[in-house]
């Protein structure tokens, strides 16, 4: 059971370039998730995804796009790579428990960009 | 914009105390409450999850909740260097919505 997988680990991108960053889970879980984390800082969401077909907006979406066409992959897309958008990223996949609805995360190793 | 502030530390406390990690929250009708551990250069992992008012243990853990004053903690006893980590608070409001994380505070347990 490989849970999320994140690929590529590491990544350095010239500014203006373009890449996706591929994410992938196996547990059938509905809802999946990008966070960027930057150095001393908390993780903030980038884009979510209830299910396939359907993505929103999350705390800092400018700079990036999703797509949810299968409910196993959910990759962001950096268009016009920048400075700012060094970090790490980290793909997340959860249920629902039960009637609270709590979101239990499960994580994917993460994925280190830098864009010089 | 919900928020969750937690101190960012660093923490410290001697091998075998108890470390007290606090954290509060903006949105009122935050519903779920967790806490994530998180060692250098790694993912975050799920420690502790608390739904309703009071305490919640698990081994050597214990989750506190306090939603009228919007307020929620992490108790560790016997700390041990192996704790040294960051600590991540995340809030999710209504059914299905996705967690706010705070920036996290760093523990370090000195043996």
């Amino acid at each position: 059971n490989a849970g999320v997988t994140q690929t590529p680990k590491f990544r350095i991108l010239k500014i203006g370039q373009s890449m996706t960053l591929q994410c992938t889970q196996d547990m059938n879980h509905n809802y999946m998730y990008w966070y960027r984390q930057d150095p001393g800082m908390g993780l903030k969401l980038i884009y979510y995804s209830v299910g396939a077909g359907i993505t929103d907006k999350g705390e800092v979406p400018n700079g990036y796009n999703v797509s949810r066409s299968t409910t196993e992959d959910f990759p962001l897309r950096l268009e016009l790579a920048a400075p700012s958008q060094t970090s790490v990223y980290f793909c997340a996949s959860s249920y629902l428990l039960g009637s609270s609805g709590a979101n239990v995360l499960t994580f994917g190793a993460g994925s280190r960009l830098t864009v010089l | 914009q919900k928020e969750v502030e937690q101190n960012s530390g660093p923490l410290s406390v001697p091998e075998g105390a108890i470390a007290s990690l606090n954290c509060t929250y903006s949105d009122r009708v935050s519903q779920s409450f967790f806490w994530y551990r998180q060692y250098s250069g790694k993912s975050p992992e799920l420690i502790m999850s608390i739904y309703s008012n009071g305490d919640k243990e698990d081994g050597r853990f214990t989750a506190q909740l306090n939603k009228a004053s919007q307020y929620v903690s992490l108790l560790i006893r016997d700390s041990q260097p192996s704790d040294s980590a960051t600590y991540l608070c995340a809030v999710t409001g209504q059914a299905g919505t996705a967690l706010i994380f705070g920036k996290g505070t760093t523990l370090s347990v000195s043996s």
